[in-house]
């Protein structure tokens, strides 16, 4: 059974600081991976999908790296921002249609 | 383009009485589409997912059931709630091929 885990569960930062979110997985037969934002009280927001024949995905500032054989991914922050302040969930999709979420990392960046 | 519809937002229930939220989607068609449930605190579980009409796969066993009338259309029951029952309902869809989830903006429910 897949299980993801997300290191930190919280993380504090001054505005302007880059930052990296882990995420683990325990199987590696995956098909892809997304990472997610959520807002206190909202749904998930897409931020990233990474195919498992692929190595990361960028979009403005954020990068998102994918090392299957070792069942990790890393979500990249740069120059981050107030608006930034949010949970950050990673979802591992496997090949029986669904997605596996892992806990979330609750970050807040500081004005 | 795609859009999600979740409806409602909020909903307060008495313990014992029935439930029924509405999921929508516009712009695709024959998605697979998912119910994930939030408690607080906690990560997304996932409730229940369908690939067509009427196909249904239940991942917990529970107090909820899912059905699926139309192709873009998922609907989240009870027949009566428990208290356990409360929590933050997903719904969520994506196309066929693995490709990218998309989510609804949720609904609160809270059994008194």
């Amino acid at each position: 059974k897949q299980e993801v885990t997300q290191i930190p569960a919280a993380l504090s930062v001054p505005e302007g600081e880059n930052l990296v979110l882990n995420c683990s997985f325990t199987d590696s037969a995956i098909y892809n991976l997304q990472w997610f934002r959520q807002d206190p009280g909202k749904g998930l927001t897409s931020l990233l999908l990474i195919q498992s024949s692929q190595r990361e995905q960028t979009s403005g500032r954020l990068n998102a790296s994918l090392d299957k054989s070792s069942g990790r991914s890393t979500l990249y922050i740069a120059a981050s921002q107030p608006g930034d302040s949010a949970t950050y969930l990673c979802a591992v999709g496997d090949y029986g249609q669904n997605f596996v979420f892992g806990p979330g990392t609750r970050l807040s960046v500081l004005p | 383009s795609q859009t999600i519809h979740q409806w409602p937002a909020t909903l307060v229930q008495p313990v014992g009485s029935p439930l029924s939220l509405e999921c929508t989607v516009e712009g695709t068609s024959n998605p697979n589409l998912y119910w994930y449930r939030q408690a607080a605190g906690r990560g997304l579980q996932l409730l229940f997912y369908s690939v067509g009409i009427g196909q249904i796969s239940s991942e917990v066993p529970q107090n909820l059931s899912a059905s699926r009338p139309q192709d873009r259309q998922f609907i989240l029951s009870s027949k009566k709630l428990l208290l356990s029952d409360s929590g933050f309902y997903l719904c969520a869809w994506r196309d066929r091929g693995y490709t990218e989830a998309f989510f609804g903006q949720g609904t609160r429910l809270t059994v008194v």
